[in-house]
């Protein structure tokens, strides 16, 4: 079955601007999380979704956004961007809360900040 | 709040000998911890997780943990490693219901 997809890939940006990373889960997951990567800070949580609603979200500036649309598909919004802001993006989906079942990642957007 | 230390940024070994990735967590109440896999420009894959029940977990790719509750520590294992082996590995745990806490992760240097 197909993993999850994560789109674009890469992505140039430039400061001020805003962007929308995009998250299609394994078909019949109904959970999306995202995390932020960077060299210096590891992963850090951003949010997560379950049946569109918002169930926990991470300690991110009120610039970063994300929703979740019926059929599962995620997505985050970053407005006002800094260059802090480069990162590799991961989205990972699973069936339901991820202590019993596998949590499945992405492979990324990579967002570079100019 | 949940938090994951992996005490070796780096750790280079030589082809087929045996390596240790350590990992220690801060909160030992109803944890549940997860060992993930990252290759370059990849995303993560599971290798292994521990739940409850046995201490010893084995896992994808000849790895395995022992969750060890008196030390707070959920080290990471293998006999024998391959130049395959050689990516990013990081701890994770989940306590109650906060969302996964990762480590920042242990680059693995096979050296042939």
């Amino acid at each position: 079955k197909a993993g999850v997809t994560q789109t674009p890939r890469y992505l140039i940006k430039t400061r001020g601007q805003q962007v929308t990373l995009s998250c299609s889960p394994i078909s019949g997951h109904r959970s999306v999380s995202w995390y932020q990567q960077t060299p210096g800070q590891g992963l850090q949580f951003l949010f997560e979704y379950f049946s569109e609603t918002q169930r926990n979200k991470g300690n991110f500036p009120g610039r970063f956004s994300g929703r979740q649309f019926s059929n599962s598909r995620s997505e985050m919004n970053v407005s006002t961007l800094e260059l802090g802001d480069s990162a590799l993006y991961l989205c990972a989906s699973s069936l339901g809360f991820v202590v019993n079942t596998e949590a499945f990642f992405g492979q990324g957007t990579r967002l570079t900040v100019v | 709040a949940q938090s994951v230390t992996q005490l070796d940024s780096q750790v280079p070994v030589f082809e087929e000998a045996p390596v240790e990735l350590r990992c220690n967590y801060s909160s030992s109440v109803s944890v549940y911890l997860f060992w993930y896999v990252q290759y370059p420009n990849q995303g993560l894959q599971l290798l292994l997780k521990y739940l409850s029940g046995s201490t010893l977990v084995k896992g994808i790719n000849g790895f395995e943990a022992e969750f060890n509750k008196s030390q707070t520590s959920f080290h990471l294992r293998k006999p024998s490693v391959h130049i395959s082996d050689t990516a990013e590995y990081f701890c994770a745990a989940i306590s109650g219901n906060t969302p996964l806490v990762f480590g920042k992760g242990t680059r693995l240097s096979v050296i042939a």
